[in-house]
C-alpha cells in the first residue's frame, strides 16, 4: 500500500501555484519523497524528488518540512496543461525497489 | 530527449490467447520495469529486471507472466493466456541505476475479448 495521502482533487486558476500537498507521517530515514503525474492515460511523468532539502527543476518545486513527514509540490505558473491526477510517492534509497502508486490528487486546471 | 518507447498502442486479443508487448528503453538504462493499470484503477508494479534476470515481481505476476530482454534494445512482457481481467495499460519503464528515477513509456491498451 501507498505510504502517502494526499486530497483527491483540487483546482487551480491558470497562471497561479498549484500547491499539492502530501502527508508521509511514516517515512523513514533512506526514503525520499518522488512526485509524478499522469495526464489522462498517458504514462506517468517523472516530475521531481528529495530527500530532505527543498529541491527545484524546470517543472516545479519540492518543498519538504523539517521532519520529513509532510511536503507540496508547487507547480508555479500552472497551465492548462498541468490538468493531470498527480502521484507522490515514498521510495526507499536503497536497492531496485518499485514504486507504490497511490491515487493520487486530481488537478484541475481552470482557465 | 531519449524516451521509452512501447508496440503496440493498442492490442485486441481473444481470451486465452499469448500477447506479446514490447518497449525498447533509453538506451543507456540498465533497470527495467512493468506497470499496469486497470481502468479507473492505480498503476500497479508488475515485474523488475536487471541483468537478465528479475530482480522484483507482485503477485500480480504469476505464471502466466513472463519478461524477456531477447536482444539489446527490447524488452518484452508476455501473457501466455490472456484472462478478461487482464485487461489494462501495460507501462515499461527504464531507469540507468538505482535509486534512479524511473521514465515510464506511453503504455500499451490491451483489451481483452
Amino acid at each position: 500500500d501507498a505510504k502517502t495521502t494526499q486530497p483527491p482533487s483540487m483546482d487551480c486558476a491558470e497562471g497561479r501555484a498549484a500547491n499539492l500537498p502530501c502527508n508521509h507521517s511514516t517515512i523513514s530515514g533512506n526514503e525520499y519523497v518522488y512526485w509524478y503525474r499522469q495526464i489522462h492515460s498517458q504514462g506517468p511523468q517523472y516530475i521531481i524528488h528529495g530527500l530532505k532539502n527543498n529541491e527545484t527543476n524546470e517543472m516545479a518545486s519540492l518543498i519538504i518540512t523539517e521532519d520529513r513527514k509532510s511536503s507540496t509540490l508547487i507547480l508555479p505558473h500552472a497551465t492548462l496543461r498541468d490538468t493531470a491526477v498527480y502521484y507522490c510517492i515514498v521510495r526507499s534509497y536503497s536497492g531496485n525497489t518499485p514504486l507504490v502508486f497511490g491515487k493520487g490528487t486530481r488537478l484541475s486546471v481552470i482557465a | 530527449e531519449p524516451e521509452v518507447t512501447q508496440t503496440p498502442s493498442h492490442q485486441v486479443t481473444q481470451m486465452g490467447q499469448e500477447v506479446i508487448l514490447r518497449c525498447v528503453p533509453i538506451s543507456n538504462h540498465l533497470y527495467f520495469y512493468w506497470y499496469r493499470q486497470i481502468l479507473g484503477q492505480k498503476v500497479e508494479f508488475l515485474v523488475s529486471f536487471y541483468n537478465n534476470e528479475i530482480s522484483e515481481k507482485s503477485e500480480i505476476f504469476d505464471d502466466q507472466f513472463s519478461v524477456e530482454r531477447p536482444d539489446g534494445s527490447n524488452f518484452t512482457l508476455k501473457i501466455r493466456s490472456t484472462k478478461l481481467e487482464d485487461s489494462a495499460m501495460y507501462f515499461c519503464a527504464s531507469s540507468d541505476r538505482v535509486p534512479d528515477t524511473q521514465y515510464f513509456g506511453p503504455g500499451t491498451r490491451l483489451t481483452v475479448l
